[in-house]
């Protein structure tokens, strides 16, 4: 079993509409991160956390929310889907701040 | 400011041949500097990483990078490509945030 879950892996769905895309790990990080890959513009940070109680905005935070309800799940938020969010969404956890991470198999949203 | 390049958007080189990634980054201090790789519908998996001491880091699937302090540069490299080693490469910098470049994707022919 993968250390880092994603679900979905696949999303279509319209523009408008609440989206979730959640995220499970195994690896007892108290780190976990939210990012976003586009070709040609490599990963960018939406949201991280530290702990339980701590989240933090990233490069990309809005129209993006996140809620940690444990140390092993983070999940993504797009309140009201545009076409623009459509992308490749990673969770991702990391021992230490600014350390290597470790990336879930991503989730491919697209919004029509 | 903080950032990353690679100055490469597609390397093509044939099986056997000796293969590099470049990569050239900005930060005003002495950062950590990572490589990645993604294969098809994967996420990506950590190569190697450069924190201190030998500018030749040595990583897994038989890669490895050289720091070079004063080009600013952590150029992947691997001395006889295999076509398994045809995926996209993302090299990242960390000082006060984690910065990903745009990736490199490679090529590697029978």
């Amino acid at each position: 079993d993968a250390d880092v879950t994603q679900t979905p892996r696949n999303r279509i769905t319209k523009t408008g509409k609440r989206i979730m895309l959640e995220c499970s790990q195994t690896k007892g990080h108290d780190r976990m991160y939210w990012y976003r890959q586009d070709p040609g513009l490599g990963l960018r940070l939406i949201y991280y956390s530290f702990d339980v109680k701590d989240i933090n905005k990233g490069e990309i935070s809005d129209g993006y929310s996140v809620s940690r309800q444990a140390q092993a799940k983070f999940s993504l938020s797009l309140e009201s889907a545009i076409p623009n969010q459509t992308a490749l969404y990673f969770c991702a956890t990391s021992v230490e701040y600014l350390g290597e991470l470790f990336f879930g198999e991503g989730s491919r949203l697209t919004v029509l | 400011a903080q950032s990353v390049a690679q100055p490469e958007d597609q390397v093509n080189v044939a099986e056997g041949n000796p293969l590099t990634v470049k990569c050239t980054y900005s930060v005003s201090g002495n950062p950590y500097l990572f490589w990645y790789v993604q294969y098809p519908n994967r996420g990506l998996q950590f190569l190697l990483k450069y924190i201190t001491g030998d500018n030749l880091v040595k990583g897994s699937y038989g890669f490895e990078a050289e720091f070079n302090k004063s080009q600013t540069s952590f150029h992947l490299k691997k001395p006889s490509a295999l076509v398994s080693d045809s995926a996209l490469y993302f090299c990242a910098v960390s000082f006060h945030k984690l910065s990903f470049g745009a990736g490199t994707t490679v090529t590697v022919r029978a």
